[in-house]
């Protein structure tokens, strides 16, 4: 089945510091690739959407110029957490959308980043 | 505003029984469902889907059911197993490749 592997799966970093996620498919190729937050009990909150080769679209409240995504590739999209802060601690997940018509997305395993 | 709504948060079922996760959407120009089993810590998991030319589609102990005109979608589990205690979420999509997610219901198997 189609495999979505994210790294680092745990991070802990000080404040002021950036972090990178990465998000890989590892069997099929994704134009499009989604961040996701997600905080204690509540669902997924979409962050951003990553399109190969162009510039991501985020979603209304999440700061661009704080969460750099760049998707270089049809296998890799990754998250930078600029400056973090202790409030940016939460659980992100990215998840890819295989090329072809009605596929389902893919998530990766999640990061749990905290920020001292 | 919330186009997919999941109105339970949470659901507990008698291990071998018939759990029943409901799902309404807003939406009528979704034409694709999902369902995804999550569990803490960890990424969803795909479950099942359904194009909108179906009502049904079964896949060992999943069953997933559309009613278009209801603009409501269910999951049933059956027989339940305590192994599917998970945060379950519904999703749907159309045209493009947006993807909208209900707030999820946790289900609990009791043994």
């Amino acid at each position: 089945g189609a495999v979505v592997s994210q790294h680092p799966s745990r991070v802990i970093c000080k404040s002021g510091t950036s972090v990178k996620i990465e998000c890989r498919s590892l069997d099929f190729q994704a134009t499009t690739m989604f961040w996701y937050r997600q905080f204690p009990k509540q669902s997924l909150m979409l962050m951003a959407t990553s399109n190969e080769g162009s510039k991501a679209t985020y979603e209304q409240g999440v700061e661009k110029d704080k969460f750099l995504i760049n998707h270089a590739s049809l296998t890799l999209s990754t998250l930078t957490v600029t400056s973090a802060h202790p409030e940016d601690s939460s659980f992100y997940i990215c998840s890819a959308l295989p090329l072809g018509f009605l596929s389902p997305l893919h998530f990766g395993n999640g990061t749990r980043l905290t920020v001292t | 505003d919330q186009q997919v709504k999941q109105n339970s948060p949470s659901l507990s079922v008698q291990e071998g029984r018939i759990s029943i996760l409901n799902c309404d959407y807003t939406n009528s120009m979704f034409d694709y469902f999902l369902w995804y089993k999550k569990y803490p810590a960890e990424g969803p998991t795909f479950l099942i889907s359904i194009s909108s030319i179906k009502d049904k589609n079964e896949d060992g102990r999943f069953t997933v059911f559309l009613n278009k005109s209801a603009k409501h979608l269910s999951l049933h589990i059956v027989p339940s197993q305590p192994g599917d205690s998970a945060v379950y979420f519904c999703a749907a999509s159309g045209s493009g490749n947006q993807f909208y997610f209900g707030t999820g219901t946790s289900l609990t198997v009791i043994p």
